[in-house]
């Protein structure tokens, strides 16, 4: 049960245009979202959160909307670069305090064409 | 060095021989998870320590896996008599946090495990 789902597994986009990564999850204890990029061979890293009380958090180029009633959020990259290509995984976890383990969508590799 | 270090960093191993896969945890890091990776799929959560106490182990695939911390710093996940569906990359991450909120974890490379 996928309770975290990326259904677009690439994505191209030209350079300097706006890359838009979508995210759809299905457990309503979810509250705070976030996404991380991989590049090949290496561990994935942070790159933006937003907790279910936003509807939108921006970051430099990155910016990430959240939908609750949809069960959905996205990533915006504008403008994109080439170094954005990589794998960007969505993922989750309920907000309350203590510890409670991340749940990764599938990824979708994202490749930015100069 | 500063980060998550994993060795080995690729390993190929019979079906049925044991493998065992080190997590060197960013200096003074209290929070330890590790995830493993199947081709395609995003990381799934295997188990995470609080120190070297293990508190959530509840994504172990089976008992043939098994994972220990028990200094609160090192950690290693054991497989026994590894299957073919054990191939994948096996992800150690680390936070200072014990909250362990997803922003503060960092990752490690990755052991890449084959299983032939």
């Amino acid at each position: 049960d996928q309770q975290v789902k990326q259904n677009s597994p690439s994505l191209s986009v030209q350079e300097g245009r706006i890359s838009i990564l979508n995210c759809d999850y299905t457990n309503s204890m979810f509250d705070y979202f976030l996404w991380y990029k991989k590049y090949p061979a290496e561990g994935p890293t942070f790159l933006i959160s937003i907790s279910s009380i936003k509807d939108k958090n921006e970051d430099g180029r990155f910016t990430v909307f959240l939908n609750k009633s949809a069960k959905h959020l996205s990533l915006h990259i504008v403008p994109s670069q080439p170094g954005d290509s990589a794998v960007y995984f969505c993922a989750a976890k309920p907000f309350y305090g203590g510890y409670q383990k991340v749940t990764f969508g599938t990824g979708t590799k994202l490749q930015v064409i100069p | 060095g500063a980060g998550v270090s994993q060795s080995p960093r690729y390993k190929v191993a019979k079906r049925g021989q044991d493998v065992a896969l080190r997590c060197d945890p960013i200096s003074g890091h209290v929070s330890l998870f590790w995830y493993q990776q199947a081709l395609g799929q995003g990381p799934e959560f295997l188990t995470y320590f609080q120190n070297e106490a293990q508190l959530d182990k509840s994504g172990l695939p089976s008992d043939r896996f098994f994972a220990e911390r028990p200094e609160g710093s090192v950690s290693t996940l054991k497989i026994q008599r590894t299957q073919q569906e054990d191939s994948a990359v096996y992800l150690c991450a680390s936070s200072a946090n014990r909250t362990a909120s997803g922003n503060t974890i960092y990752f490690g490379e990755g052991s890449w495990l084959t299983v032939v």
